[in-house]
């Protein structure tokens, strides 16, 4: 059974301030790694993508990507009231059977 | 518009009853998937297609049903042995192995 595990939060980080968010996921053929941004009653959308280790940077997010510690992370900088939503990761094992998904992490942005 | 459908936005249903939900692309994207999310919940995979007139069980797909007879359209029906149907209503297509959502279909069992 794949899993993939989220601290639920809330996770409270002050405007301006880098909001840091963590994933770790049990299977170890896992191939593609994503982070969807979710407001309250609304679908996923999705932010960031990443598939080799390292770093990768988008505008004020930084996906990392540890695959031998089985662990990825978005980092938000400067951050926003409107990135306040739950961020869920979600992880592909490179089958046909879509994403597996985590809890996601409540973030309040404080003004 | 290019995008992902999904009807009606809000469903409310009475115990015992089936109902369908829609959900229509026209990106020409060959897969789709159903997900379910409840409260405080991740997604879970109901089913998913890859082509016209093939699909695969999820996770949870006792209670559900699903066609896909045309390209566009991945139809969801919740029959009334779904335990416990309330729950928002995700259907998605792939791009690139990306997944892309619709704006969901949010039903309660009264």
């Amino acid at each position: 059974q794949k899993e993939v595990e989220q601290n639920s939060g809330p996770l409270s980080v002050p405007e301006g301030a880098i909001a840091s968010l963590n994933c770790t996921y049990s299977d170890r053929v896992s191939q593609s790694f994503f982070w969807y941004r979710q407001y309250s009653g609304k679908s996923p959308e999705l932010i960031m993508s990443i598939y080799s280790n390292g770093d990768k940077e988008d505008g004020r997010f930084t996906a990392q990507l540890n695959k031998a510690s089985q662990y990825v992370s978005l980092l938000i900088r400067d951050s926003q009231p409107s990135d306040s939503a739950t961020y869920l990761c979600a992880v592909a094992g490179g089958g046909a059977d879509g994403l597996t998904f985590g809890k996601g992490t409540h973030l309040i942005i404080q003004p | 518009d290019g995008g992902i459908t999904q009807s009606p936005k809000y469903l409310f249903r009475k115990e015992g009853q089936n109902v369908t939900l829609s959900c229509e692309q026209n990106l020409n994207h060959d897969a789709m998937y159903w997900y379910r999310q409840d409260p405080g919940q991740g997604l879970r995979l109901i089913y998913y297609s890859q082509i016209v007139n093939d699909f695969q069980k999820g996770d949870i797909a006792e209670g559900y049903s699903v066609s896909r007879e045309k390209k566009e359209s991945f139809p969801l029906t919740v029959t009334s042995a779904q335990k416990n149907p309330t729950a928002f209503y995700l259907c998605a297509t792939v791009s690139v192995g990306e997944l892309f959502f619709g704006e969901g279909s949010r039903l309660t069992v009264l």
